[in-house]
């Protein structure tokens, strides 16, 4: 059974750096199958992708446009998790942040585990 | 980015009837890459179909999904009590995901 464990702080000052872990548990982190994805939700903007990282053959990244210079998800395989740093917040960054393990079958791709959720607020 | 609009927004129904959920795309999405989630309060988003009409392991077969091109549709066929949440549609697309903004599925 894949397990999802997310970690972090929950409270951020504006302009530092936003960073969560999700350590993974049931599947590897280096898997040819599946992607580590990070995902955010606020009232204002609903459920947003920031971006991925997965291994094939080597490493790829992919980011949403929204938050492309800020962000950075880096996979660990000595610790088989992945995590998620977001610079420069602002408010606006405020949300639950979700990862998830999105995986290919024959039918279709899709997010089948997902994080518990962290609540991240950035205020000073 | 390819938008994907829900709707309605809400839907008020009573136990036993059939919910039917609509998400349509702005561009055409393979059918390969459009999944459905439900969501409770202080809960994560759980996946009910992918590939847009194959179910999930565990769920039901009261859930299922259909539709292709830029229209695709999630139909609960008798509402339980515990299908009371909020729904949206997600799709992949040239590297990127997106979500729908959600429809919330409400006791009448």
């Amino acid at each position: 059974q894949v397990q999802l464990q997310q970690s972090g702080p929950g409270l951020v000052k504006p302009s530092q750096t936003l960073s969560l872990t999700c350590a993974i548990s049931g599947d590897s982190v280096s898997s040819n199958s599946a992607a580590w994805n990070w995902i955010r939700q606020s009232p204002s903007r609903g459920l947003e992708w920031l971006g991925r990282t997965y291994y094939r053959s080597k490493w790829y990244n992919d980011y949403a446009v929204s938050v492309k210079s800020r962000i950075t998800i880096n996979p660990d395989t000595s610790k088989n998790q992945f995590s998620l740093q977001l610079n420069s917040v602002t408010p606006e960054d405020t949300a639950v942040y979700y990862c998830a393990r999105e995986t290919v079958a024959v039918a279709g791709t899709c997010m089948d585990v997902w994080g518990q959720g962290t609540t991240v607020t950035v205020s000073s | 980015e390819i938008v994907l609009t829900q709707s309605p927004g809400t839907l008020s129904l009573s136990p036993g009837e059939r919910a039917t959920l609509s998400c349509r795309a702005s561009q055409s999405v393979s059918s390969s890459y459009l999944a459905w989630y439900q969501q409770k309060p202080g809960q994560a988003p759980r996946l009910l179909i992918y590939g847009a009409s194959s179910r999930a392991t565990g769920i039901p077969d009261r859930f299922s999904g259909s539709g292709s091109g830029t229209d695709f549709t999630l139909t609960i066929s008798r509402l339980e009590p515990e299908d009371f949440a909020v729904y949206y549609c997600q799709q992949y697309g040239s590297s990127r995901v997106t979500f729908g903004q959600g429809t919330k599925v409400e006791i009448k």
